[in-house]
């Protein structure tokens, strides 16, 4: 199956500081979502991306398809922006299973 | 935010017992899944849902089972609950396509002593 890996698996900033996660996949996808997990564990949908640059608030992502990676970008980042940010995609074959990444930890210090 | 609930939202059981967790969405969408997440693994999905009493299995689907008899309602049940089990549990929904993008309960968490 289309195998999901992120990149870094920590991260630790200081309140104000900009970041950049990656994301990397192994087929082509009809789906990639980014997803925020806060400390109370509910998944928070940030961008539905399969391709292309999408931006909301602070946020903003970017999908290479054919390159096979995306791109999470958080700028002036706030303690609120703390928890585990996970990639997942749909995979040609996969009738909807989303497959996730291991996520990436983030950490922002006041 | 999508309209989804989960319930219960928290359950501690014994090895043996069965188990129905219940996900309900008022999104009249087509698509329903559970998945589980797990220290470790991720989240995995364990059945999905293509419509009313149209159902399949997911990647983890051994021990588990579901029915969906209506388009808001997806029930997932554990026959015979053990502690390999143990997980926290998510309904997602998502439109017409399988591609559209998912949406996510709050999570049931499932404690087998």
């Amino acid at each position: 199956g289309i195998q999901v890996e992120q990149s870094p698996p920590d991260l630790i900033l200081q309140e104000g500081a900009n970041s950049t996660l990656r994301c990397n996949f192994s087929d082509s996808v009809n789906n990639l979502q980014w997803f925020h997990q806060n400390p109370w564990g509910q998944l928070i949908n940030l961008f539905y991306i399969p391709s292309g640059t999408k931006q909301n608030g602070r946020l903003s992502a970017t999908t290479v398809a054919t390159e096979r990676y995306s791109l999470l970008y958080i700028s002036s980042s706030q303690t609120t922006d703390s928890g585990v940010y996970f990639c997942a995609v749909v995979g040609g074959t996969s009738y909807g299973k989303l497959t996730f990444g291991q996520g990436t930890i983030l950490t922002v210090h006041p | 935010d999508a309209g989804i609930t989960q319930s219960p939202r928290h359950k501690v059981t014994e090895t043996g017992t069965p188990v129905t967790l219940r996900c309900h969405q008022t999104e009249n969408h087509r698509y329903m899944y559970w998945y589980r997440q797990d220290p470790g693994h991720g989240l995995r999905l364990i059945h999905y849902s293509y419509g009313v009493k149209d159902t399949d299995k997911g990647e983890v689907s051994d021990g588990y089972s579901v029915s969906r008899s209506k388009t808001e309602d997806f029930l997932l049940t554990l026959e015979s609950a053990t502690s390999s089990q143990t997980s926290v549990y998510f309904c997602a929904i998502s439109g017409q396509e399988f591609y559209n993008e998912q949406f996510f309960g709050p999570g049931t968490r499932l404690t087998v002593l």
